[in-house]
Protein backbone atom coordinates (compact mmCIF):
# COMPACT_ATOMS: atom_id res chain seq x y z
CA UNK A 1 0.00 0.00 0.00
CA UNK A 2 1.83 3.30 -1.27
CA UNK A 3 -1.33 5.39 -0.72
CA UNK A 4 -1.63 8.82 1.80
CA UNK A 5 -5.14 9.50 2.03
CA UNK A 6 -6.48 12.62 2.81
CA UNK A 7 -10.33 14.08 4.01
CA UNK A 8 -12.11 15.71 3.07
CA UNK A 9 -11.50 16.39 -0.66
CA UNK A 10 -13.03 19.57 -0.45
CA UNK A 11 -13.95 22.08 2.64
CA UNK A 12 -15.73 25.07 2.25
CA UNK A 13 -15.34 26.85 5.83
CA UNK A 14 -16.07 30.42 6.82
CA UNK A 15 -13.81 32.52 9.13
CA UNK A 16 -15.10 31.96 12.07
CA UNK A 17 -15.52 28.09 11.88
CA UNK A 18 -12.90 25.23 13.65
CA UNK A 19 -12.48 22.70 10.78
CA UNK A 20 -9.83 19.78 10.49
CA UNK A 21 -7.91 18.44 8.07
CA UNK A 22 -7.12 14.36 7.89
CA UNK A 23 -4.40 12.48 6.73
CA UNK A 24 -3.74 8.66 6.99
CA UNK A 25 -0.69 6.46 5.68
CA UNK A 26 0.15 2.73 6.34
CA UNK A 27 3.81 2.35 4.80
CA UNK A 28 5.31 2.23 8.35
CA UNK A 29 6.28 6.15 7.53
CA UNK A 30 7.78 8.32 10.46
CA UNK A 31 8.06 11.34 8.75
CA UNK A 32 4.98 13.21 7.73
CA UNK A 33 4.09 16.80 6.27
CA UNK A 34 1.79 19.18 5.59
CA UNK A 35 2.55 21.26 2.08
CA UNK A 36 -0.04 24.12 0.75
CA UNK A 37 0.11 25.06 -2.74
CA UNK A 38 -2.07 28.11 -4.19
CA UNK A 39 -3.20 27.72 -7.67
CA UNK A 40 -0.29 27.94 -10.32
CA UNK A 41 1.99 27.63 -7.89
CA UNK A 42 4.59 24.91 -6.05
CA UNK A 43 3.96 23.43 -2.87
CA UNK A 44 5.35 25.15 0.06
CA UNK A 45 6.44 23.02 3.22
CA UNK A 46 3.92 24.04 5.79
CA UNK A 47 5.21 21.57 8.90
CA UNK A 48 7.36 18.43 9.37
CA UNK A 49 6.81 15.35 11.82
CA UNK A 50 9.34 13.01 12.52
CA UNK A 51 8.21 10.03 14.71
CA UNK A 52 5.36 12.23 15.69
CA UNK A 53 7.04 15.18 17.32
CA UNK A 54 6.84 18.41 15.12
CA UNK A 55 10.44 19.31 13.95
CA UNK A 56 9.75 21.84 11.56
CA UNK A 57 7.31 24.79 11.58
CA UNK A 58 7.91 27.16 8.55
CA UNK A 59 6.70 30.50 10.59
CA UNK A 60 2.93 28.89 9.92
CA UNK A 61 0.49 31.53 11.66
CA UNK A 62 -0.96 29.82 14.53
CA UNK A 63 -4.56 29.85 12.97
CA UNK A 64 -2.89 26.48 11.40
CA UNK A 65 -2.49 23.91 14.66
CA UNK A 66 -0.83 20.23 13.27
CA UNK A 67 -1.48 17.05 15.18
CA UNK A 68 0.09 14.01 15.21
CA UNK A 69 -1.77 11.71 17.13
CA UNK A 70 -0.05 8.48 16.00
CA UNK A 71 2.46 7.05 13.35
CA UNK A 72 -0.12 6.74 10.95
CA UNK A 73 -2.29 9.55 11.19
CA UNK A 74 -1.79 13.49 10.43
CA UNK A 75 -4.45 16.19 11.40
CA UNK A 76 -4.09 19.89 10.57
CA UNK A 77 -6.79 21.95 12.54
CA UNK A 78 -8.17 25.30 11.35
CA UNK A 79 -9.44 28.28 13.26
CA UNK A 80 -10.06 31.75 12.21
CA UNK A 81 -8.65 31.49 8.32
CA UNK A 82 -8.66 34.70 6.17
CA UNK A 83 -9.75 33.93 2.77
CA UNK A 84 -6.12 34.38 1.34
CA UNK A 85 -5.63 30.60 2.97
CA UNK A 86 -7.77 29.20 0.70
CA UNK A 87 -5.35 26.39 -1.14
CA UNK A 88 -4.84 23.09 -2.33
CA UNK A 89 -3.20 21.50 1.35
CA UNK A 90 -0.86 18.39 0.62
CA UNK A 91 -0.27 15.55 2.70
CA UNK A 92 3.06 13.84 2.17
CA UNK A 93 4.63 10.89 4.29
CA UNK A 94 8.67 9.46 3.59
CA UNK A 95 10.99 7.18 5.44
CA UNK A 96 13.27 8.30 7.97
CA UNK A 97 16.43 6.64 7.09
CA UNK A 98 19.00 9.67 7.02
CA UNK A 99 19.13 9.60 3.43
CA UNK A 100 16.76 11.53 0.74
CA UNK A 101 14.09 9.10 0.02
CA UNK A 102 10.93 10.24 -1.83
CA UNK A 103 7.86 11.51 -0.66
CA UNK A 104 3.96 10.39 -1.25
CA UNK A 105 1.53 12.32 -1.47
CA UNK A 106 -2.01 12.53 -0.71
CA UNK A 107 -4.35 14.16 -3.21
CA UNK A 108 -4.92 17.14 -1.35
CA UNK A 109 -8.20 18.99 0.58
CA UNK A 110 -9.01 22.01 -1.66
CA UNK A 111 -9.80 24.42 0.99
CA UNK A 112 -11.91 27.57 0.37
CA UNK A 113 -12.18 29.74 3.12
CA UNK A 114 -15.61 32.22 2.74
CA UNK B 1 20.26 28.29 -0.05
CA UNK B 2 19.12 25.27 -2.02
CA UNK B 3 17.55 25.97 -4.85
CA UNK B 4 15.95 24.45 -8.40
CA UNK B 5 14.89 26.35 -11.27
CA UNK B 6 12.33 25.62 -13.92
CA UNK B 7 13.05 28.01 -16.90
CA UNK B 8 10.26 27.16 -19.22
CA UNK B 9 6.64 27.57 -17.65
CA UNK B 10 4.96 25.77 -20.71
CA UNK B 11 6.42 23.15 -22.89
CA UNK B 12 4.71 22.01 -26.15
CA UNK B 13 5.52 18.64 -27.98
CA UNK B 14 3.23 16.98 -30.44
CA UNK B 15 2.40 13.22 -29.63
CA UNK B 16 5.55 10.88 -30.46
CA UNK B 17 7.99 13.49 -30.21
CA UNK B 18 10.33 13.10 -28.22
CA UNK B 19 10.25 15.46 -24.83
CA UNK B 20 12.54 17.33 -22.40
CA UNK B 21 11.50 19.56 -19.45
CA UNK B 22 14.36 21.43 -17.78
CA UNK B 23 15.39 21.83 -14.40
CA UNK B 24 18.76 23.58 -12.95
CA UNK B 25 19.49 23.46 -9.48
CA UNK B 26 21.60 25.05 -7.02
CA UNK B 27 22.86 22.86 -4.20
CA UNK B 28 25.95 23.21 -1.59
CA UNK B 29 27.08 19.75 -1.53
CA UNK B 30 25.84 16.75 -2.88
CA UNK B 31 22.15 17.33 -4.45
CA UNK B 32 19.02 15.05 -4.05
CA UNK B 33 17.17 15.73 -6.99
CA UNK B 34 13.47 14.37 -7.59
CA UNK B 35 10.54 15.30 -10.41
CA UNK B 36 7.47 14.62 -9.45
CA UNK B 37 4.21 14.88 -11.64
CA UNK B 38 1.01 16.64 -11.24
CA UNK B 39 -2.44 16.28 -12.83
CA UNK B 40 -5.44 18.34 -12.36
CA UNK B 41 -6.83 18.48 -9.15
CA UNK B 42 -4.60 15.76 -7.72
CA UNK B 43 -1.34 15.34 -5.62
CA UNK B 44 2.03 15.08 -6.98
CA UNK B 45 2.92 11.63 -7.47
CA UNK B 46 6.49 10.53 -7.87
CA UNK B 47 8.54 10.16 -11.22
CA UNK B 48 12.32 9.54 -10.35
CA UNK B 49 15.26 10.89 -8.67
CA UNK B 50 19.13 11.46 -8.49
CA UNK B 51 20.55 10.53 -5.33
CA UNK B 52 24.29 9.25 -6.77
CA UNK B 53 25.31 7.19 -9.27
CA UNK B 54 24.87 6.62 -13.10
CA UNK B 55 23.87 10.72 -14.15
CA UNK B 56 20.86 9.04 -16.36
CA UNK B 57 17.80 7.80 -13.99
CA UNK B 58 14.99 5.56 -14.97
CA UNK B 59 12.03 6.34 -13.72
CA UNK B 60 8.37 5.57 -13.81
CA UNK B 61 5.90 5.65 -16.58
CA UNK B 62 9.11 6.02 -19.31
CA UNK B 63 10.48 9.02 -18.26
CA UNK B 64 13.98 9.58 -17.70
CA UNK B 65 16.13 12.36 -16.60
CA UNK B 66 19.72 13.09 -17.04
CA UNK B 67 22.08 14.49 -14.34
CA UNK B 68 24.71 16.78 -15.50
CA UNK B 69 27.18 17.96 -12.95
CA UNK B 70 28.62 20.45 -15.00
CA UNK B 71 25.51 22.64 -16.10
CA UNK B 72 23.73 21.70 -12.36
CA UNK B 73 20.96 20.77 -14.56
CA UNK B 74 18.94 17.72 -14.48
CA UNK B 75 16.67 17.39 -17.30
CA UNK B 76 13.21 15.37 -17.69
CA UNK B 77 13.04 13.51 -20.47
CA UNK B 78 10.93 11.26 -22.44
CA UNK B 79 11.72 9.37 -25.99
CA UNK B 80 8.01 9.60 -27.09
CA UNK B 81 5.28 11.79 -25.58
CA UNK B 82 1.48 11.05 -24.95
CA UNK B 83 -0.99 13.10 -25.05
CA UNK B 84 -1.69 11.21 -21.33
CA UNK B 85 1.52 12.42 -20.26
CA UNK B 86 -0.08 16.53 -20.58
CA UNK B 87 0.12 17.69 -16.38
CA UNK B 88 2.21 19.90 -14.51
CA UNK B 89 5.94 18.64 -13.92
CA UNK B 90 7.74 19.73 -10.86
CA UNK B 91 11.71 19.55 -9.99
CA UNK B 92 12.80 19.47 -6.59
CA UNK B 93 16.05 19.52 -4.28
CA UNK B 94 15.56 17.52 -1.13
CA UNK B 95 17.71 19.21 2.19
CA UNK B 96 17.53 15.67 4.51
CA UNK B 97 18.56 15.74 8.00
CA UNK B 98 17.04 13.93 11.30
CA UNK B 99 13.64 15.79 10.95
CA UNK B 100 12.91 14.20 7.57
CA UNK B 101 12.77 14.69 3.78
CA UNK B 102 12.12 18.13 3.31
CA UNK B 103 11.43 19.03 -0.53
CA UNK B 104 11.93 22.68 -2.29
CA UNK B 105 9.99 22.81 -6.11
CA UNK B 106 11.06 24.67 -8.57
CA UNK B 107 7.94 27.00 -10.10
CA UNK B 108 6.61 23.90 -12.35
CA UNK B 109 6.56 23.24 -15.95
CA UNK B 110 3.33 22.78 -17.67
CA UNK B 111 3.42 19.96 -20.39
CA UNK B 112 0.98 19.75 -23.40
CA UNK B 113 1.11 17.19 -25.98
CA UNK B 114 -0.75 17.40 -28.68
CA UNK B 115 -2.45 14.64 -30.83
Amino acid sequence: DTEVTQTPKHLVMGMTNKKSLKCEQHMGHRAMYWYKQKAKKPPELMFVYSYEKLSINESVPSRFSPECPNSSLLNLHLHALQPEDSALYLCASSQVIGRATEAFFGQGTRLTVV
Amino acid sequence: AQSVAQPEDQVNVAEGNPLTVKCTYSVSGNPYLFWYVQYPNRGLQFLLKYITGDNLVKGSYGFEAEFNKSQTSFHLKKPSALVSDSALYFCAVSLTNNAGNMLTFGGGTRLMVKP
